[in-house]
């Protein structure tokens, strides 16, 4: 199965600054997905990334807030931009995994104060 | 649409007993089930799925599922808890006529008492 590092693993930010977030896949995989948990809430999907293309975002998320980039088979960032304490969360990126379904980064902690 | 619905925020049990964590489904198609855990301050951790095939589908630490297309459910289960499996657990659901796209359920915090 597919092993993704991604960092950092948590951290403590200003509101109106700017985080960006890294996943590494260590196989070439089309999809890469960027994922929200909100304190004691579910996981909801913010956008896919294709490499080569525009990430397509779901509704209630925009591109100039999350801004992603996906150059390779094997990386994407996700920014999280102009941060509010509203913004605080687990973030996860995700990619497709023929044995698992799915398998998940170990997320990243976002404290914005 | 897709969606799933984890009926219970809440499930306690003593360690030793069968453990059960309801899960219910809608697609448009033929369903994709997944079961996640999550312990605190750590990613997800994939169970088990459900693609095609046998009803009852055999995981990870002991849990099984069984896929009930008539009821629509996917509940996951273990015969004999341990106060490790105390986590949160989460359904998901991909609609085999969606390309890619994974929905999950408010999630179920098991507790296992000693």
């Amino acid at each position: 199965s597919a092993v993704i590092s991604q960092k950092p693993s948590r951290d403590i930010c200003q509101r109106g600054t700017s985080l960006t977030i890294q996943c590494q896949v260590d196989s070439q995989v089309t999809m890469m997905f960027w994922y929200r948990q909100q304190p004691g809430q579910s996981l909801t999907l913010i956008a896919t990334a294709n490499q080569g293309s525009e990430a397509t975002y779901e509704s209630g998320f925009v591109i100039d807030k999350f801004p992603i980039s996906r150059p390779n088979l094997t990386f994407s960032t996700l920014t999280v931009s102009n941060m509010s304490p509203e913004d605080s969360s687990i973030y996860l990126c995700s990619v497709e995994d023929l044995g698992r379904g799915y398998t998940f980064g170990s997320g990243t902690r976002l404290t914005v104060v | 649409a897709q969606s799933v619905a984890q009926p219970e925020d809440q499930v306690n049990v003593a360690e030793g007993n069968p453990l059960t964590v309801k899960c219910t489904y809608s697609v448009s198609g033929n369903p994709y089930l997944f079961w996640y855990v999550q312990y605190p301050n750590r990613g997800l951790q994939f169970l088990l799925k459900y693609i095609t095939g046998d009803n009852l589908v055999k995981g990870s630490y002991g849990f099984e599922a069984e896929f009930n297309k008539s009821q629509t459910s996917f509940h996951l289960k273990k015969p004999s808890a341990l106060v490790s499996d105390s986590a949160l657990y989460f359904c998901a659901v991909r609609d085999q006529l969606d390309d890619y796209k994974l929905s999950f359920g408010a999630g179920t915090t098991v507790t296992v008492r000693a």
